[in-house]
C-alpha cells in the first residue's frame, strides 16, 4: 500500500487566496483525521471523519476552514480566505477502528507545508 | 476534559545512557499510542498499548502502560544518535460512539555522540 497520500507537499500563497489541501487515505481505513502542526501550538486535531461523515470539527479554528470527504478515498481541507497565521504543516492521517476490540492507530501522510505570505 | 502531558519537553542525552519519557493523561483511557517524528518528517507509529500492564519493546525502546496511575513510560536503553527525534504519546477515549483523540506536547530527544 502506498500509505496516506497528500498533495501538494508545499504550498505558497498570498493572503486572501483560497487554499485546498488534498488527502487520499489508506484503502480500507474508515477514519480520517486532519491535523495542523506549528511550533507555537504543537499538533492540533482539526477535524475527523468516520465513514466519510464528519464526527468532530471542534478543532477547526474558524469559519474560514472547511473540510469534506465526498467518498472513502478522498478528502479536502479548504482555507478561504487564507491568512499568514494559517502557515503550518497540515497532516492527514487515517486508521481502521471499527472492528471488535479495535483501536485507533493512525497512519500519517507526509504533510503539506503551507506558507501564506 | 481529556488532557495529555509529557515530560520532559526537551531531553539531551549522551549516547549509551538510559532515560525515560513520561506521559500522563487526565481521564480514563485504556489505549495509549506512541509516535515518533523525525525533523521535517511525518509521524510514525511506534507502539500501541491496549491494557493495563501492557509492555511493548522494539530495539532500544520499551513502552509500558499503567492505566490506574494514568501513566505511560517510554524507556530508552543505551541511546544512539539515530533515536534523536520528537516522541509523542496520544490517548483516545470512545464516548457515545465517537473518539476523542488527544496528543501530548511531544518530547524532543537529542542524543549526543
Amino acid at each position: 500500500d502506498a500509505g496516506v497520500i497528500q498533495s501538494p507537499r508545499h504550498e505558497v500563497t498570498e493572503m486572501g487566496q483560497e487554499v485546498t489541501l488534498r488527502c487520499k487515505p489508506i484503502s480500507g481505513h474508515d477514519y480520517l483525521f486532519w491535523y495542523r502542526q506549528t511550533m507555537m501550538r504543537g499538533l492540533e486535531l482539526l477535524i475527523y471523519f468516520n465513514n466519510n461523515v464528519p464526527i468532530d470539527d471542534s478543532g477547526m479554528p474558524e469559519d474560514r476552514f472547511s473540510a469534506k470527504m465526498p467518498n472513502a478515498s478522498f478528502s479536502t481541507l479548504k482555507i478561504q480566505p487564507s491568512e499568514p497565521r494559517d502557515s503550518a504543516v497540515y497532516f492527514c492521517a487515517s486508521s481502521f477502528a471499527s472492528g471488535i476490540n479495535s483501536y485507533n492507530e493512525q497512519f500519517f501522510g507526509p504533510g503539506t507545508r503551507l506558507t501564506v505570505l | 476534559e481529556l488532557k495529555v502531558e509529557q515530560n520532559p519537553l526537551f531531553l539531551s542525552m549522551q549516547e549509551g545512557k538510559n532515560y525515560t519519557i513520561y506521559c500522563n493523561y487526565s481521564t480514563t483511557s485504556d489505549r495509549l499510542y506512541w509516535y515518533r517524528q523525525d525533523p521535517g518528517k511525518s509521524l510514525e507509529s511506534l507502539f500501541v498499548l491496549l491494557s493495563n500492564g501492557a509492555v511493548k519493546q522494539e530495539g532500544r525502546l520499551m513502552a509500558s502502560l499503567d492505566t490506574k496511575a494514568r501513566l505511560s513510560t517510554l524507556h530508552i536503553t543505551a541511546a544512539v544518535h539515530d533515536l534523536s527525534a520528537t516522541y509523542f504519546c496520544a490517548v483516545d477515549r470512545l464516548t457515545s460512539g465517537t473518539y476523542k483523540y488527544i496528543f501530548g506536547t511531544g518530547t524532543r530527544l537529542k542524543v549526543l555522540a
